[in-house]
């Protein structure tokens, strides 16, 4: 069965930064891409950052484009997101998630398949 | 990039069906897009993929009331025998490339 747990959320302040984890099971880690997606309180579902299976390329929200950076650890399967000057707009329950997907010639195409309980970021001062 | 449309509410009563539209931007149209369901205080749970061209696919577990299908960009999430446990938000979904783009989502009551 796969499993997708968040840790790392938390309390922080304007400008600050924090480390999201994403704990991985119940699948082979290092054959697919993964991503992260938030959701501000009341509001709906924001993808904010994606990683290949390789971990390069990455590509990011403009929203949060040169502050965050995601990366993650095959070995330790584990996704990551490092988040930098924090803003009150970046309160947000986040989550991972997996990818699925299939190439057909040089496009691919892919969807969110499983997702992580979530876990809740706060920027507030 | 493409974007997707969704209506902000639906209703219907339990034991009835109700469609959900998801209609794709212009230019769009054949994308394949992905239907996820977010039940109150939970994380989103993966439903089923859609192609243009109609074929679906649902996830592990999905019941056999839920349903997909597809028309020019518009596609479709029915469900069948509504049950109280499907008064849910739901969004869809569709790639651009390595980035992706959500629908605002429909909350659906079940009255």
């Amino acid at each position: 069965e796969v499993q997708l747990v968040e840790s790392g959320g938390g309390l922080v302040q304007p400008g600050g930064s924090l480390r999201l984890s994403c704990a991985a099971s119940g699948f082979t880690f290092s054959s697919y891409s993964m991503n992260w997606v938030r959701q501000a309180p009341g509001k709906g579902l924001e993808w904010v950052s994606y990683i290949s299976h390789t971990g390069s390329p990455t590509d990011y929200a403009d929203s949060v484009r040169g502050r965050f950076t995601i990366s993650r650890d095959s070995a330790k399967n584990s996704l990551y997101l490092q988040m930098n000057s924090l803003r009150d707009e970046d309160t947000a329950v986040y989550y991972c998630a997996k990818d699925e997907g299939y190439c057909r010639g040089a496009s691919c195409f892919r969807w969110f398949v499983n997702w992580g309980q979530g876990t809740l970021v706060t920027v507030s001062s | 990039q493409p974007v997707l449309t969704q209506s902000s509410s639906a209703s219907a009563s339990l034991g009835s069906s109700v469609k959900l539209t998801c209609t794709l931007s212009s230019g769009h149209s054949s994308n394949l897009i992905a239907w996820h369901q977010q039940q109150p205080g939970k994380a989103p749970r993966f439903l089923m993929k859609i192609e243009g061209s109609g074929s679906y696919n649902k996830g592990s577990g999905v019941p056999d009331r839920f349903s997909g299908s597809s028309s020019g960009a518009d596609r479709y999430l029915t469900i069948s025998n509504l049950q109280s446990e499907d008064e849910a938000d739901y969004y869809c979904e569709t790639p651009d490339s390595n980035t992706r783009v959500f629908g605002g989502g429909t909350k659906l009551t079940v009255l």
